[in-house]
């Protein structure tokens, strides 16, 4: 089915390990998007790629890098895991900028616990 | 604190009433999306309102607009227990580049 993939849906770190969250879609999308998900804070942008080979932070990007590999991948990697990067991981796909008609296509999200 | 924030947090209702969620903003907007996100799952785009369009229907759904108010209603009516979940709206700020906030929603469960 068309959507969103994201790798792995769970992963427990310890504190100081690197990983790196992988996303795909298979939509032809341009823009694509992470969020992290805490509770009571409703969803928050860590980082964003409007086109292939463009990256920008969004509104909580430290501690993270994003890569842009192709059209259709977008990672996400923690180099040095902290507790405070406990969350569920959400990917996120749009049909064009600048086109606002359409919404996000999500990912079904990874849970990441950091000990 | 979010640019989008639902009221009320938390609702109750029995199958076949009809819930109204509401969302509330603070700055000039683009658009106002709606999301339904059930537990441990990703969210899921059900509608999209541009801030010139007053009232819009998707099926059971029904969202409204007031931008005089920076406000925003989700009415789904005759109410099954599968719309049990949470729900959020999103929001796009006038002059934002790609970028959408997110309110902190409003779980939706349905008795049957």
């Amino acid at each position: 089915n068309a959507g969103v993939t994201q790798t792995p849906k769970f992963q427990v770190l310890k504190t100081g390990q690197s990983m790196t969250l992988q996303c795909a879609q298979d939509m032809n999308h341009n823009s694509m998007y992470w969020y992290r998900q805490d509770p009571g804070m409703g969803l928050r942008l860590i980082y964003y790629s409007a086109s292939e080979g463009t990256t920008d932070k969004g509104e909580v990007p430290n501690g993270y890098n994003v890569s842009r590999l192709n059209k259709r991948e977008f990672s996400l990697r923690l180099e040095s895991a902290a507790p405070s990067q406990t969350s569920v991981y959400f990917c996120a796909s749009k049909e064009m900028t600048g086109l606002e008609n359409y919404g996000y296509t999500f990912g079904s999200g990874t849970r990441l616990t950091v000990v | 604190s979010q640019q989008g924030e639902e009221d009320p947090q938390a609702l109750s209702i029995q199958e076949g009433e009809n819930a109204t969620m509401n969302c509330s903003y603070k700055t000039s907007i683009n658009n106002l999306q709606w999301y339904r996100q059930n537990s441990g799952r990703g969210l899921v785009h059900l509608i999209l309102i541009r801030s010139n369009e007053r009232e819009k229907h998707s099926g059971r759904l029904r969202v409204t607009l007031d931008t005089s108010k920076k406000s925003s209603s989700l009415l789904i009516t005759a109410s099954r227990a599968a719309d049990t979940a949470s729900y959020f709206c999103a929001t796009r700020t006038s002059g934002g580049y790609q970028k959408v906030t997110f309110g902190t929603g409003t779980k939706l469960q349905v008795i049957p």
